[in-house]
Parts: C-alpha cells; sequence; structure tokens
C-alpha cells in the first residue's frame, strides 16, 4: 500500500492564481481531512469527509473548497490564491467513523503564494 | 469549546536525561487525547493515544482529568527523539492539534 499521497511535493503560486492539491489513499479510509501547518500555530483543520459525496468545514475553510467523488480522492481546491494561504498542507484519511481511531498523514505539500 | 495548548515551542535536554513535554486541554466531555510526532523529513505519525495507556518507544502518557493534562514523558532521552510533538484531542473524528513543542536531545 502506499498509504497517503499528496501531489505536488512544492508549488509556487502568484496571488490570484488557482490551483487543486491533489490526496489519495488506497486503505479503503472513508474518512479524510486537510489541514494546514503554520509556524508557531501547528496544524488546523480546513475540510473533512465522512466518505464519498460528504464534506464538511473545519476551523479555517475559508478560500478553500473540496470535494469527495470517490473514497480514493479528496482534492482541495483554492479559487484564488493569497499569500496567507503560504502553508504546509497536509491530507489524512483514517478508517470508518470511531473516535479512537489513528489518522495516517500524508507527506505534505509546501505551497507558496507570491 | 476545545483547545489543546503546548506551553513550551522549544525543549532541549541532554541524552539521558528525564524528558517531559507539557500539554493540556479544554474540553468539556470525555476526551480523546494522542500525540503525533514528526521526525525530520517524515511523515506526521501517531505516537501514542491515552485510551491505550501504552508506552511508545520508552514514552508514556497519563491522563490527568482533575488538572485536564496529558504530559508526554521519557525517563531517558535519546538523540532519535528529536522531533516535532503534537499534542491532540480528538473529536468527532477530527483532530485539534495544539501548536507542538520542538524536542532536541543534545549528545
Amino acid at each position: 500500500n502506499a498509504g497517503v499521497t499528496q501531489t505536488p511535493k512544492f508549488q509556487v503560486l502568484k496571488t490570484g492564481q488557482s490551483m487543486t492539491l491533489q490526496c489519495a489513499q488506497d486503505m479503503n479510509h472513508e474518512y479524510m481531512s486537510w489541514y494546514r501547518q503554520d509556524p508557531g500555530m501547528g496544524l488546523r483543520l480546513i475540510h473533512y469527509s465522512v466518505g464519498a459525496g460528504i464534506t464538511d468545514q473545519g476551523e479555517v475553510p475559508n478560500g478553500y473548497n473540496v470535494s469527495r467523488s470517490t473514497t480514493e480522492d479528496f482534492p482541495l481546491r483554492l479559487l484564488s490564491a493569497a499569500p496567507s494561504q503560504t502553508s504546509v498542507y497536509f491530507c489524512a484519511s483514517s478508517p470508518p467513523l470511531g473516535s479512537y481511531n489513528e489518522q495516517f498523514f500524508g507527506p505534505g505539500t509546501r505551497l507558496t503564494v507570491l | 469549546a476545545q483547545r489543546v495548548t503546548q506551553p513550551e515551542k522549544l525543549l532541549s535536554v541532554f541524552k539521558g536525561a528525564p524528558v517531559e513535554l507539557k500539554c493540556n486541554y479544554s474540553y468539556s466531555g470525555s476526551p480523546e487525547l494522542f500525540w503525533y510526532v514528526q521526525y525530520s523529513r517524515q511523515r506526521l505519525q501517531l505516537l501514542l493515544r491515552h485510551i491505550s495507556r501504552e508506552s511508545i518507544k520508552g514514552f508514556t502518557a497519563d491522563l490527568n482529568k482533575g488538572e485536564t493534562s496529558f504530559h508526554l514523558k521519557k525517563p531517558f532521552a535519546q538523540e532519535e527523539d528529536s522531533a516535532m510533538y503534537y499534542c491532540a484531542l480528538g473529536w468527532a473524528n477530527n483532530l485539534f492539534f495544539g501548536t507542538g513543542t520542538r524536542l532536541t536531545v543534545i549528545p
């Protein structure tokens, strides 16, 4: 199993550009989520999904869209990038609903918005 | 509202010395608490969870509901313990992370 994969690893955008960060998992996990990691702020939840076709907002959803058309994929879209979105983005997945399930993280995407 | 506080951004200890990484939480219900670790150039990974009451890599963490704490402890630090450590509170399948503590073990 590849686990949780993310592409690209690095990306530089100009303000106003759009892009999609890809996330895929091959563990048949129902739950997937996106976090951003900023210095001194830890990881903050952006959006999450409890299954195909179901998404919801986390702590910091503004400026990001998600969709979940398949169990495997959970892309994160930036419609109009802003410098405040410069961050490292992590995707995570976990088995079916259950409070004590371990979350498995991807390697991260480092995004810089100029 | 749920909140996780890690008061130390940086912590340095000598090899062989005891280490304690502090974590305090704010949550009205029964908490589900975790420690995640991120080694250099590796993915964030689960270290331990309070429900398991386990020791992983020599680390333990005890939930103290009276003090609302979940401190991570190890009696004898090793160089390979140098990493970023995050305390996290689980709620409705989501994780709320603290700001993290970077542990450096000095040879």
